[in-house]
């Protein structure tokens, strides 16, 4: 399957301060790109939807202004979590989708710790 | 609403004996069904996967049947390995780009 990276893998960082987390598709033109955000012992939450060049879609309950996210490239997508706060500490995944598949290849997750 | 449910957030089986991972949904839209397989701290990678239309679908030590008039389906992994030790997801998809996960069930193998 296709190898997709994040970075960084993991990030603390203070309450009030914004973070980027990093996603690339390596070896894979990802027309689309998901965010999600895994809790302790629950399921993968998806957050957001991004298609290249296009303004990304948010589930219900995500706040836009909060998650920004960016998919500049067919092989980079970008979430900001801005201002972040405690609550906001979880484990971000990232995945990139195609047109002609229903598989999603995942990257290896970032863990967010906001003190 | 859970759309996808997996019930059982933990199974322990012996090594080499059969491991059945269950599944139900509620969303009768879903076209498509995927088995993700998550190691701790690394994204979920794809197990495999059935369509709607089809009632099994095999590969190597991995059988996933679908009960569509039940809204059930279910993962065997026989024979069972110390490396299968691992998060499974069961995931549906509507035909779009929007998968839907549950939330998972734990299996331990033991040696």
């Amino acid at each position: 399957g296709a190898v997709v990276s994040q970075h960084p893998s993991r990030v603390i960082c203070k309450s009030g301060t914004s973070v980027k987390i990093e996603c690339r598709s390596l070896d894979f033109q990802a027309t689309t790109m998901f965010w999600y955000r895994q809790f302790p012992k629950q399921s993968l939450m998806l957050m957001a939807t991004s298609n290249e060049g296009s303004k990304a879609t948010y589930e219900q309950g995500v706040e836009k202004d909060k998650f920004l996210i960016n998919h500049a490239s067919l092989t980079l997508s970008t979430l900001t979590v801005t201002s972040a706060h405690p609550e906001d500490s979880s484990f971000y995944i990232c995945s990139a989708g195609s047109s002609t598949s229903y598989e999603q290849y995942f990257g290896p997750g970032t863990r967010l710790t906001v003190t | 609403d859970q759309q996808v449910k997996q019930n059982s957030p933990s199974l322990s089986v012996q090594e080499g004996r059969i491991s059945i991972l269950n599944c139900d949904y509620t969303n009768s839209m879903f076209d498509y069904f995927l088995w993700y397989k998550k190691y701790p701290a690394e994204g979920p990678t794809f197990l495999i996967s059935i369509s709607s239309i089809k009632d099994k679908n095999e590969d190597g030590r991995f059988t996933v049947f679908l009960n569509k008039s039940a809204k059930h389906l279910s993962l065997h992994i026989v024979p069972s390995q110390p490396g299968d030790s691992a998060v499974y997801f069961c995931a549906g998809n509507t035909g779009g780009f929007k998968t839907i996960f549950g939330a998972g069930t734990r299996l331990f193998v033991k040696a």
